[in-house]
Parts: structure tokens; sequence; C-alpha cells
């Protein structure tokens, strides 16, 4: 299984980027990378998913350089409401037909202060 | 589309009763998922099915969780005898396997308290 290691916690301030970095040094071939975010009181909500290079999409950028063994979530000029848990995850789509389970652990806790 | 609905939002509950906790997931969607989120252990994945079928339920802690689902549009997660160490936030999940990236769609959670 794909273990992933992203810091506990992260402050930033307003209308600053940030950077969320996850080292997962054992991926797998045919894994991808997928972050999601997490408000108090409300399950997880897909943020965006990749497999190489680079990603983006209106609410923010994935980088992951060529060994794959590393990505860093961007988030453009961060407000209050970005305040949030960000998970990084890496694993096989489950229409690839194995039971490989996508472990969650407790991801990053992002504190944007105004 | 109203989303992944679960119920009950809150359920608080004595040591010894039995829970039902129930989820409808988004139409169309194949997969579904039952999660537990605690601050200690953070989201751990229970069991999942594909086509109402269960693919893995590895993450069952134990034999007293049990989980269905009777056919696409409904799935319970029962607990009997729940213990206070069953305290925590169950959230369910559907997708649609098939397309590239099996975005998860979350629903509320139950905040289940056993006392």
């Amino acid at each position: 299984l794909a273990k992933t290691t992203q810091p506990i916690s992260m402050d930033s301030y307003e209308g600053q980027e940030v950077n969320i970095t996850c080292s997962h040094n054992n991926i797998a071939t045919n894994d991808y990378i997928t972050w999601y975010q997490q408000f108090p009181s409300q399950g997880p909500r897909f943020i965006i998913q990749g497999y190489k290079t680079k990603v983006t999409n209106e609410v923010a950028s994935l980088f992951i350089p060529a060994d794959r063994k590393s990505s860093t979530l961007s988030l453009p000029r961060v407000s209050l409401s970005d305040t949030a848990v960000y998970y990084c995850l890496v694993g096989e789509p489950l229409w690839a037909g194995n039971n490989r389970k996508l472990i969650w652990g407790l991801g990053t806790s992002l504190a944007v202060n105004p | 589309d109203a989303g992944v609905i679960q119920s009950p939002r809150h359920e608080v509950t004595e040591m010894g009763q039995e829970v039902t906790l129930r989820c409808k997931p988004i139409s169309g969607h194949n997969s579904l998922f039952w999660y537990r989120q605690t601050m200690m252990r953070g989201l751990e994945l229970l069991i999942y099915f594909n086509n109402n079928v269960p693919i893995d339920d590895s993450g069952m802690p134990e034999d007293r969780f049990s989980a269905k689902m009777p056919n696409a549009s409904f799935s319970t997660l029962k607990i009997q005898p729940s213990e206070p160490r069953d305290s925590a936030v169950y959230f369910c999940a559907s997708s649609f396997l098939g397309l590239a990236g099996d975005e998860q769609f979350f629903g509320p959670g139950t905040r289940l308290t056993v006392l």
C-alpha cells in the first residue's frame, strides 16, 4: 500500500499562496495522486487529481515531479474560507480491479489568518 | 441531485444498544463507501461496495460491525452491540466507477456517541 506523509498543520495569511507537499516514496506505476479538502462538520470534497507533471483547475494546481515520489498542492491567494484539512491520497482507481485501499491518514490542517 | 444522504445526522445511544446508520448514494453511482473518522486515527475506510456487492471489508473493525447494500439506492452500517470506543463520525461516500479519477462524493456524516 502506498503510504503518504504530509505536514500535520500549516499556517498562512489571506492573499498568500500556500503549498502543501506530500511524500509518497513507494508510489506504484498505476497510482494516481488525489487531494481532498474537508471543512469542519462536513465530509471531504475532491479538489484535484493527477498522474504526472502539472494539473490545474479553478481551485488549485498540483505539481508532480518526474519521479512521482512527492506532489505539491498549490492554493493561490488563500482566503479565510480555505481553512480546512487537506488530504493527499495515492492509489489506483478502483475500476483497475485491485482491492488496494486508499489510506487517508490525518491530513494537513491549514489555518488561514486575516 | 441532492448528493449523498445520510441519516441520522446525530445519534446518541448507550453501550450495548444496536445502532443502524443509513445512506442513500447519488443516483447512478456504482460504488459506495463507509468511513469512520476520529481525532486519533483520522479517516478510515471500513468497507466498500461495487454494484451492491461488498468488495473489501477488511477495514471493518470486528464482528460487531456489519454493512449491507440491498439495492443501488440504499445501504446500512450496523453496530451491535455498540461500545463507547465506537464513538466517531461515520461518513458514507459514493462514486461512479469507470471514469478516470473515481472522485468520491461524501455525505454530511453521522456523529455517533456511545455512552
